[in-house]
């Protein structure tokens, strides 16, 4: 079983498009990440939900939005695709937001590949 | 501004020599240190931490050191092996802002040569 699942694992699409990347969790964390790699191979954090509750929004453009329906699920939508969106895209799961290592590490999905043409 | 690098983007060593993988910080405000190990298609997996009241941890073959006045943490690998060809995180966590935000480098590739 999958812990941390995203899909889709790539989308192609073509520029002011509308998509959406979902991600589930089954490993009863409390608290859901989307991080972004991009060309420059950084991982950035765009969200963090911890309990349903939005805790972390970075300087990311309005036209990204999370929606987390259940602890269990983020899902990311983006609005008006732009070139520059093309990255891949994280999900993440901790069991809480301390990230202490061992004690309460990062889960990663396998990441969605956003192509923007 | 990047807050945590690695200013090798690449390694190449030879299986059963040691790998050093190196990353620097400016935050001192970090206090929690961490390294990830990712495949090719996958995310990445956590491989070991420290805490900066430490100066060294380690687990099995892997070693992580922190020096602390120098911003500088560096991870060594004994022996290396094959499968350990993969690219390696260094992350930062300043716990006390109780956000969860981890801020990573960009990750050194490190082949080991058979």
């Amino acid at each position: 079983d999958t812990a941390v699942s995203q899909t889709p694992k790539y989308l192609v699409t073509q520029m002011g498009n509308d998509k959406s990347i979902k991600c589930e969790q089954n490993l009863g964390h409390d608290t859901m990440y989307w991080y972004k790699q991009d060309s420059k191979k950084f991982l950035k954090i765009m969200f963090s939900y911890n309990n349903k509750e939005l805790i972390i929004n970075e300087t990311v453009p309005n036209r990204f939005s999370p929606k987390s329906p259940d602890k269990a699920h983020l899902n990311l939508h983006i609005n008006s695709l732009e070139l520059g969106d093309s990255a891949v895209y994280f999900c993440a799961s901790s069991q809480d937001i301390f990230l202490t290592g061992i004690n309460s590490p990062l889960h990663f999905g396998n990441g969605t590949r956003l192509t923007v043409t | 501004d990047q807050q945590v690098k690695q200013n090798s983007p690449s390694l190449s060593v030879q299986e059963g020599r040691i790998s050093i993988l190196n990353c620097d910080y400016t935050n001192s405000m970090f206090d929690y240190f961490l390294w990830y190990k990712k495949y090719p298609a996958e995310g990445p997996t956590f491989l070991i931490s420290i805490s900066s009241i430490k100066d060294k941890n380690e687990d099995g073959r892997f070693t992580v050191f922190l020096n602390k006045s120098a911003k500088h943490l560096s991870l060594h690998i004994v022996p290396s092996q094959p499968g350990d060809s993969a690219v390696y995180f260094c992350a930062a966590s300043a716990r006390s802002s109780n956000t969860g935000k981890l801020i990573f480098g960009q990750g050194t590739t490190l082949q080991v040569k058979p």
